[in-house]
C-alpha cells in the first residue's frame, strides 16, 4: 500500500481556518486520496476524498497538489467539535482492491 | 438510513469464552469491513468482503478468529476462545465497491474486554 506522512499533532484557534498536511509521495495513478477522523469514542467518519482536482463539501476542502504528492485538508472555521485524529489515506479506485489502511494520524486539537 | 449498526455495543467476556460481534451494513453497500482498533497498533483491517465473499482475510490474527457474511445484509466475527490480548473495540464499514473511491461508514463500535 502506498504510505502516507501527517504531523502526529496539531493546534488551532477555535473560528480560524486549519490547514492539515498529508505526503504521499509513492502515489499511483489509480489512488484516490481519502479524509477520515474520528472524534473521541465514536468510530472514524468519512470527511473527503479526491483524485486530481480541488474538492469541496459541507465538512471541508481538500487541496491537492499538481503533482498529487501531497495534500491538504482545509477546516475552513474550526469549531470544538471538529478536535479529533484526522486520517490521510490513498485509496486504489480499482474494482476489488478498496481496502483501506489507516495510519496514526494527526490528533487536532481546538483551542477555545 | 440508520448507517451501520453494530451489536453489542459492550461486551464484558472471560477468558475462553466464545464472543459473537454483529453487523448490519447499510442497504445496498456491497463491501463491508471489520477493523479492530488499540492503543498500541491503531485502526487494523481485519478482513473484507465484496458481494459477501471474503476478499482479503490477511489481517485477521490468528485461527481463533473467523468472520462470515451469510447475506448481503449480515455479518458477524466471532472469537473462538477469546483471549485477553483480544480486548479492544471492533468496528464495522460498509461502503459501494466501484463507486471510484467512494466513502466508507463506520459503525460506531463493539468495545470488547476479555477479562
Amino acid at each position: 500500500d502506498a504510505k502516507t506522512t501527517q504531523p502526529n499533532s496539531m493546534e488551532s484557534n477555535e473560528e480560524e481556518p486549519v490547514h492539515l498536511p498529508c505526503n504521499h509521495s509513492t502515489i499511483s495513478g489509480t489512488d484516490y486520496i481519502h479524509w477520515y477522523r474520528q472524534l473521541p469514542s465514536q468510530g472514524p467518519e468519512y470527511v473527503i476524498h479526491g483524485l486530481t482536482s480541488n474538492v469541496n463539501n459541507r465538512m471541508a476542502s481538500l487541496a491537492i497538489a499538481e503533482d498529487r504528492k501531497s495534500s491538504t485538508l482545509i477546516l475552513h472555521r474550526a469549531t470544538l467539535r471538529d478536535a479529533a485524529v484526522y486520517y490521510c489515506i490513498l485509496r486504489d479506485g480499482d474494482f476489488g482492491n478498496e481496502k483501506l489502511t489507516f495510519g496514526t494520524g494527526t490528533r487536532l486539537t481546538i483551542i477555545p | 438510513d440508520a448507517g451501520v449498526i453494530q451489536s453489542p455495543r459492550h461486551e464484558v467476556t472471560e477468558m475462553g469464552q466464545e464472543v459473537t460481534l454483529r453487523c448490519k451494513p447499510i442497504s445496498g453497500h456491497n463491501s463491508l469491513f471489520w477493523y479492530r482498533q488499540t492503543m498500541m497498533r491503531g485502526l487494523e483491517l481485519l478482513i473484507y468482503f465484496n458481494n459477501n465473499v471474503p476478499i482479503d482475510d490477511s489481517g485477521m490474527p490468528e485461527d481463533r478468529f473467523s468472520a462470515k457474511m451469510p447475506n448481503a445484509s449480515f455479518s458477524t466475527l466471532k472469537i473462538q476462545p477469546s483471549e485477553p490480548r483480544d480486548s479492544a473495540v471492533y468496528f464495522c464499514a460498509s461502503s459501494l465497491a466501484g463507486t471510484q473511491g467512494g466513502g466508507y461508514t463506520f459503525g460506531s463500535g463493539t468495545r470488547l474486554t476479555v477479562v
